[in-house]
């Protein structure tokens, strides 16, 4: 079993609606990364958390580390939006998940 | 600001020949990984340093090897090039590569015949 887990792996939107993108760990951490990873190949950071949330224009990032699980939300997605996006967990190294596949259409 | 390149972008080896990945990055980090993504799993990484004449090995070192003469670079080497290594190579760094923000090149897509 993969110490990160994303759901769902992949994700289709009609613009305008909002995006859910899980995480869940099983590994003790201190802080957990969402990357957005481009179709040209490019890793860019979003968010680093170690607790509560955080907000970046109409990206919102959420933890639980009691449940172990982190959520990322895209409000009014948009086609731009169209990636991968990834969550890493950091221990003593980051550990990836797989990446959720996001399409979001016109 | 150039953040962290990467050089070659692509590059297509026989089996068995050498070649070195560079990476520099002009943000005086001191952590600097290589990973290597392959499809259906997750970056993994294949080594790291935490400061310049400092390396250490991640979750797949063998069959490479890397040195970090300097606190920009950290080249990543193939030894004997084998398909098995065909991947999407990745060098990030940190400011201190606890839990700081990593910031990546664009990546080396490397193809092994």
């Amino acid at each position: 079993k993969n110490e990160v887990e994303q759901s769902p792996q992949n994700l289709t939107a009609q613009e305008g609606e909002f995006i859910t993108i899980n995480c869940s760990y099983s590994v003790g951490i201190s802080a957990l990364h969402w990357l957005q990873q481009h179709p040209g190949g490019g890793i860019v950071s979003l968010f680093m958390l170690s607790s509560g949330k955080k907000k970046h224009g109409r990206l919102i990032a959420t933890i639980n580390i009691q449940e172990k699980h982190s959520s990322l939300h895209i409000t009014a997605s948009h086609p731009r939006d169209s990636a991968v996006y990834i969550c890493a967990v950091f221990t003593d190294k980051l550990i990836f998940g797989t990446g959720t596949r996001l399409q979001v259409f016109p | 600001n150039a953040g962290v390149t990467q050089t070659p972008k692509f590059q297509v080896l026989k089996t068995g020949q050498s070649m070195t990945l560079q990476c520099a990055q002009d943000m005086n980090h001191e952590y600097m990984s290589w990973y290597r993504q392959d499809p259906g799993m997750g970056l993994r990484l294949i080594h790291y340093s935490v400061g310049a004449g400092i390396t250490d090995q991640g979750e797949v070192p063998n069959g490479y090897n890397v040195s970090r003469s300097t606190t920009e670079d950290f080249p990543l080497r193939l030894l004997s090039a084998a398909p098995s290594q065909t991947s999407v190579y990745f060098c990030a760094s940190s400011y201190d590569g606890t839990s700081q923000p990593q910031h990546f090149g664009d990546g080396t897509r490397l193809s092994i015949l």
